[in-house]
């Protein structure tokens, strides 16, 4: 299957900080990204879909003030969360669908701690 | 709405089998996917169903009804890495993918 590196995988950071998170396809165009969410116990929570050189469509809920979706390449999306709280600690995890695909491929995942 | 019910929690013993079932109401259809996902890492790709029958991939299998909307995971020969939360998502009309909140099957000796 295709691949897709996720970075960073964990990464502790201060209350009021940024953190970005970085989601590559590696051996395919990601033409569609997708951003999720899950707290511990519970499943997939998608937080925003990204089209390359597109806006981003957030869920309803989500503030896309605070999480911040670049997809400009096709090989690459960032989500940044903005002035991070602990409420924000979560494992974020992004996926990456090609032109005509339907499966996506997902990243390893990054735990954030907000301390 | 949108809808996937599959169980919270099974257990079942080391060597045993287990059938994992996913029943889905969506606008649409277009493939039902099941992941595994140990904690605290990414799901992984299990099996993909667009047509009604039963797929057969070493000791899993899955199986697909569309006029019931209702899948099934089968698990043979269960082992301890096995212990894990598997995943029911359906693509929909619009090429969403519509995720059910997941199995949680803890593998007994």
């Amino acid at each position: 299957g295709a691949v897709v590196s996720q970075h960073p995988s964990w990464v502790i950071c201060k209350s009021g900080t940024s953190v970005k998170i970085e989601c590559r396809s590696l051996d395919f165009q990601a033409t569609t990204m997708f951003w999720y969410r899950q707290f511990p116990k519970q499943s997939l929570m998608l937080m925003a879909t990204s089209n390359e050189g597109s806006k981003a469509t957030y869920e309803q809920g989500v503030e896309k003030d605070k999480f911040l979706i670049n997809h400009a390449s096709l090989t690459l999306s960032t989500l940044t969360v903005t002035s991070a709280h602990p409420e924000d600690s979560s494992f974020y995890i992004c996926s990456a669908r090609g032109t005509g695909d339907i499966e996506a491929f997902f990243g390893q995942g990054t735990r954030l701690t907000v301390v | 709405g949108q809808n996937i019910d599959q169980p919270t929690e099974m257990t079942a013993t080391e060597g045993a089998i287990v059938q994992i079932n996913c029943t889905y109401q969506t606008s649409g259809f277009n493939g039902l996917f099941w992941y595994q996902q140990h904690a605290g890492e990414a799901p992984t790709f299990l099996s993909y169903n667009v047509l009604d029958g039963l797929e057969e991939k070493g000791r899993f299998s899955s199986f697909l009804s569309r006029s019931k909307g209702y899948s099934y995971l089968l698990l043979k020969e269960l082992q301890m890495k096995d212990s894990a939360s598997y995943l029911c998502a359906v693509i929909d009309s619009n090429y969403q993918l519509i995720w059910g909140a997941g199995t949680k099957l803890i593998i007994k000796p």
